[in-house]
């Protein structure tokens, strides 16, 4: 069964850090692309950043740049997100989706599938 | 950066009718990078479309994405019970950056 499973999530205080993981298992983890997306509490999905299969590429929504960093460990079949100088406007839950990328017919295509099953994290005093 | 708009916010039907949900991008959006996914109370999000117009693996033949450009949909043909939910358009950029609509909620009328 193709399964994430987040963890590392918590109440931490402003200008704190936190260091979310993600379990991926039941695929070949190494071979895909793979993101974070956060959801603040009642509002909509945002995309946080993304890395590419060996980490050499990585990309971040500019409300997190220079503040979280995401990385892989493909030995371990795991993802992360470092996340530090935490705000409050950072409350929300984090999900770990793999982004399947193809090229057929001159045209690639990408999407976020699977999820996993996100895991809260809470900043403030 | 490219901005998605979905309409209407929400949409008040009852089960067996159609559904019609529209996304419109800021700027031109490349259709293989378009996707469209559920999401239900309590639970992770689930891809539905890609590609503007490819369903995802199990889903049902209700669901139909078309569209190119600025303007793209989706389509649940008759609405099922477990249809009730937010769907969220998706695109990817050539900032190397995804974006998601603000959601879609369809309720029960």
């Amino acid at each position: 069964e193709v399964q994430l499973v987040e963890s590392g999530g918590g109440l931490v205080q402003p200008g704190g850090s936190l260091r979310l993981s993600c379990a991926a298992s039941g695929f070949t983890f190494s071979s895909y692309w793979m993101s974070w997306v956060r959801q603040a509490p009642g509002k909509g999905l945002e995309w946080v950043a993304n890395i590419k299969q060996d980490g050499s590429e990585k990309y971040y929504v500019d409300s997190v740049k220079g503040r979280f960093t995401i990385s892989r460990d493909n030995a371990k079949n795991s993802l992360y997100l470092q996340m530090n100088s935490l705000r409050a406007e950072d409350t929300a839950v984090y999900y770990c989706a793999s982004n399947p990328r193809y090229c057929s017919g001159g045209s690639c295509y990408s999407w976020f599938d699977p999820w996993g099953q996100g895991t809260l994290v809470t900043v403030s005093s | 950066e490219i901005v998605l708009t979905q309409s209407p916010g929400t949409l008040s039907l009852s089960p067996g009718e159609r559904a019609t949900l529209s996304c419109r991008a800021s700027q031109s959006v490349s259709s293989s990078y378009l996707a469209w996914y559920q999401q239900k109370p309590g639970q992770a999000p689930r891809l539905l479309i890609y590609g503007a117009s490819s369903r995802a693996t199990g889903i049902p033949d209700r669901f139909s994405g078309s569209g190119s450009g600025t303007d793209f949909t989706l389509t649940i043909s008759r609405l099922e019970p477990e249809d009730f939910a937010v769907y969220y358009c998706q695109q990817y950029g050539s900032s190397r950056s995804w974006t998601f609509g603000q959601g879609t909620k369809v309720e029960i009328k």
